[in-house]
């Protein structure tokens, strides 16, 4: 199937550090998704990216989805505690049956 | 408004035996999902349903059969469980936007999940 490469996996940073990660893939997508996973709950939508180049702010997150529609980035600025958990990208590539394809996700740990 | 609602949160199976999945929402979306997440290999789809009465398999569907008999619910069910089944799942719906043309915008939103072990 599909495949998104996700990295880092994981991160270990001090409180009011800078975070960024990404996702690159082999394919081209219409759509890229940043979601965010508390520990025992379900992933929440974050980011939402529909246009190449295009980027998009939400609070001290920042998401981009790339000029060549293969990869994306998310930042997250000045780190609070609360920003613990696993960050999912996820791209649409079959537009009919509205089906993502997640990467492997980003354990962000921070130290206070 | 709830949401995405799945029970049970946890359950303990044997070898062999079934059990059904449940999954509501009350955001009257039209797109329903299955994934399964396992350590390390972030979310898989297992079977989506696109209305009311309609289902089609997903990325890991061996295993699993679903149901969408009602348009807010979604069932997924295991016939004959196997401890590779041992997981968490997670349900998500999305909604179809007017005018939207071919391309229409997916996102999803998810279920707090079902914790899964088969022994």
């Amino acid at each position: 199937g599909q495949q998104l490469n996700q990295s880092p996996q994981s991160m270990f940073i001090q409180e009011g550090e800078d975070v960024s990660m990404n996702c690159t893939s082999s394919s081209i997508f219409n759509t890229w998704l940043w979601y965010k996973q508390d520990p025992g709950e379900g992933p929440v939508l974050l980011i939402a990216l529909y246009k190449a180049g295009e980027l998009t702010s939400n609070g001290r997150l920042t998401a981009q989805f790339g000029i060549t529609r293969k990869d994306s980035f998310l930042n997250i600025s000045a780190s609070i505690p609360s920003d613990v958990g696993i960050y999912f990208c996820a791209g649409q590539l079959d537009q009919g049956a509205q089906k993502l394809v997640f990467g492997q996700g980003t354990r962000l740990t921070i130290n206070p | 408004n709830a949401g995405v609602t799945q029970t049970p949160k946890f359950r303990v199976l044997k070898t062999g035996q079934s059990m059904t999945l449940l999954c509501a929402q009350d955001m009257n979306h039209e797109y329903m999902y299955w994934y399964r997440q396992d350590p390390g290999m972030g979310l898989r789809l297992i079977h989506y349903s696109v209305g009311e009465g309609t289902t089609a398999k997903g990325e890991v569907p061996d295993g699993y059969n679903v149901s969408r008999l009602k348009k807010q619910n979604f069932l997924l069910g295991l016939e004959s469980a196997a401890p590779s089944q041992t997981s968490v799942y997670f349900c998500a719906s999305s909604y179809l936007p007017a005018g939207q043309g071919v391309f229409r915008r997916n996102e999803q939103f998810f279920g707090p999940g079902t914790r899964l072990t088969v022994l």
